[in-house]
């Protein structure tokens, strides 16, 4: 089965604080993705991945940043993290030419206090 | 900009009762996606349906396209207490992207 991990299951961080969550998965995926879950929201594309060192801008990147520098890693960065960027964090990962659909992580709880 | 609406938000069912969750596109789908995300949980793929018209089951659970590649729905049969959750579909959007339902959140009355 392929695997999601992301690195912290709960986050508080202080407004300002330059935050990372780190996703891996070890399936090979080409294609990674970072949404946020707000309830009443849904889930909202934050950036994906669909290549190393490609990016491209989801329906809310503003005030978050990702890198992507070996293919099974996905990094969500908060510059400066302020209390509305408090939710719940989600990594997902595909394959190029799979059939199935997307494989999520636990997700990360973030609280920015 | 392109959306799938998906209702209801909520269904209170006992137990034993059917479930129905229905999606709607402003556009044809390439393909549409169903999730289950348990309460405190993230969501788990369930299917994927691609051909105009397509019906697939799962146990007590069936999925169906649209015609028109437009609706889909999901429909369950005497639910259990294991099905209690909130079901998205997704629609597919370009290469990689996935366009989400607001999801159903389907309740057993105690």
């Amino acid at each position: 089965d392929v695997k999601v991990t992301q690195s912290s299951r709960y986050l508080v961080k202080r407004t300002g604080e330059k935050v990372f969550l780190e996703c891996v998965q070890d399936m090979d995926h080409e294609n990674m993705f970072w949404y946020r879950q707000d309830p009443g929201l849904g889930l909202r594309l934050i950036y994906f991945s669909y290549d190393v060192k490609m990016k491209e801008k989801g329906d809310i990147p503003e005030g978050y940043s990702v890198s992507r520098e070996k293919k099974e890693r996905f990094s969500l960065i908060l510059e400066s993290a302020s209390t509305n960027q408090t939710s719940m964090y989600l990594c997902a990962s595909r394959g190029g030419l799979s059939n199935y659909g997307y494989t999520f992580g636990s997700g990360t709880r973030l609280t920015v206090v | 900009g392109q959306q799938v609406m998906q209702i209801p938000q909520y269904q209170h069912v006992q137990e034993g009762e059917d479930f129905t969750t229905y999606c709607n596109s402003s556009t044809t789908l390439s393909n549409i996606q169903w999730y289950k995300q348990r309460p405190g949980g993230h969501p788990v793929f369930l299917i994927q349906l691609v051909k105009s018209g397509e019906v697939k089951k799962q146990k007590r659970l069936t999925f169906q396209f649209g015609e028109a590649k437009k609706n889909s729905s999901l429909h369950i049969t005497a639910t259990q207490t294991t099905d209690v959750g909130t079901y998205f579909c997704a629609g597919q959007r370009g290469n990689y992207q996935l366009i989400w339902g607001a999801g159903t959140k389907l309740i057993i009355k105690p």
